[in-house]
């Protein structure tokens, strides 16, 4: 057990809907990073919150958006999906204190099945 | 920009046989960190090791034992006397400091290994 936690553990919703994935961070890690797993692109970053702040953006589509809030957990919301948005998303966090303390520990995942 | 290739997609071995998985990465920074994943059928990723650049000493955790040299940007990963519970797909992973949003590790993935131990 890494001590990030995600709900839900899997999703299963229509095209054109939008839906929110929350993630809570191991016990003082202050930055929470988004990772979609899908079988054509493998693992790509999405985005990465740092106390509260947007840090760092990656392969995020317009449609997505995530925030952090003041108790660290973290909600990735996905909007007017489509079927490619089908995938395993992952949240991880790390202390990112100083660089030799960051290791990225990762949730379960939240399976995400559009129809 | 940086780039993680493990060449290998599938390998399966008989348990009880050694196993290697290879990584080998491309970046131009001289700072950076490597990383092993495991990622069971069960879904989780799980932290395997972390090495940054600097540390080139060989690594032996229990069966595990991994081989970073810096000459051929390869981070080789060695399962000894392999058992079924380490069927999984591994992952190496790089990260470097990325000043575009004031700082930030992100980790760049290689396609990953999938590794099937037969009884």
């Amino acid at each position: 057990d890494s001590g990030v936690t995600q709900t839900p553990k899997h999703l299963i919703t229509a095209t054109g809907q939008r839906v929110t994935l929350r993630c809570s961070p191991r016990s003082g890690d202050l930055s929470v990073y988004w990772y979609q797993q899908s079988l054509d692109q493998g693992l790509q970053f999405l985005i990465q919150y740092y106390n509260g702040e947007e840090r760092a953006k990656g392969n995020i589509l317009e449609r997505f958006s995530a925030q952090q809030f003041p108790d660290l957990h973290s909600e990735l919301n996905l909007s007017s999906l489509e079927l490619g948005d089908s995938a395993l998303y992952f949240c991880a966090s790390s202390p990112q204190v100083e660089a030799h303390q960051d290791t990225q520990y990762f949730g379960p995942g939240t399976r995400l099945t559009v129809l | 920009a940086q780039k993680v290739t493990q060449a290998q997609t599938e390998i399966s071995v008989v348990e009880k046989e050694d196993v290697t998985l290879d990584c080998v990465y491309e970046t131009r920074d001289t700072t950076y960190y490597l990383f092993w994943y495991k990622q069971p059928p069960s879904g989780e990723l799980v932290f395997l090791i972390r090495r940054n650049s600097f540390d080139e000493q060989n690594e032996i955790s229990g069966r595990y034992s991994w081989n970073f040299q810096k000459s051929t940007s390869s981070f080789n990963f060695t399962i000894t006397a392999s058992q079924v519970v380490d069927s999984a797909v591994y992952f190496c992973a790089l990260s470097v400091l990325s000043y575009s949003g004031a700082g930030s590790y992100q980790l760049t993935f290689g396609k990953g290994t999938k590794l099937s131990v037969i009884p």
